[in-house]
């Protein structure tokens, strides 16, 4: 079956360090997207990626870096340097800059 | 800048009953996407309706329907006859210029909570 692929679903980490989120797609969607929600709140776009090697920021990505070597993959770190990485992350795709985002099923980020 | 409000925080309803949620949106583009998320417990959010700004049509989906009016800036979304499996946060998004797959602004979301 086609569809976003975020692992794991829940993840645990020690203040300091920096933990990476995974995200896949076999979809062949071009666009890739990050979004972190936070309870109680609606969604903010963290980075957005329209082609391989390009990425661009988002409303919050302070603390964030991410990568696109591959179509498939956007996997995105959180660093030490975000203040407060405890959220549930979202992964999203589209086929291009003119069609709707389908998301993954998210991780949900602790930092303790 | 695009801003999206939704100013009910939560519903509860009664199986069978009607729901309405409300969307108002704010931008400076003449050109624009709307969208509608559902949003059920397991967290994934599925995409329910994309409209553009140029198509006031209004539309049906089974139970779903979508009121959109540019002249108020709203794109309402109805849940006629509710089940209790449309217990979820449901979001308002808009995203401005020429392509839908731009950046999504998100409101705050509506949960939904539809008892038997």
């Amino acid at each position: 079956d086609g569809g976003i692929t975020q692992s794991p679903k829940y993840l645990f980490r020690k203040e300091g360090q920096n933990v990476t989120l995974s995200c896949e797609q076999n979809l062949n969607h071009d666009a890739m997207y990050w979004y972190r929600q936070d309870p109680g709140q609606g969604l903010r776009l963290i980075y957005y990626s329209q082609i391989v090697n390009d990425f661009q920021k988002g409303d919050i990505a302070e603390g964030y870096s991410v990568s696109r070597e591959k179509k498939e993959s956007f996997p995105l770190t959180v660093t030490s340097a975000q203040k407060n990485p405890t959220a549930f992350y979202l992964c999203a795709s589209s086929i291009g800059r003119a069609n709707e985002q389908y998301f993954g099923p998210g991780t949900r980020l602790t930092v303790t | 800048a695009q801003k999206v409000t939704q100013a009910q925080t939560e519903i509860s309803v009664v199986e069978k009953e009607d729901v309405t949620l409300d969307c108002v949106y704010e931008t400076r583009d003449t050109t624009y996407y709307l969208f509608w998320y559902k949003q059920p417990p397991s967290g994934e959010l599925v995409f329910l309706i994309r409209r553009n700004s140029f198509d006031e049509q209004n539309e049906i989906s089974g139970r779903y329907s979508w009121n959109f009016q540019k002249s108020t800036s709203s794109f309402n979304f109805t849940i006629t006859a509710s089940q209790v499996v449309d217990s979820a946060v449901y979001f308002c998004a808009l995203s401005e210029g020429i392509a839908a797959g731009n950046k999504l602004t998100f409101g705050g979301g509506t949960r939904v909570l539809v008892k038997p």
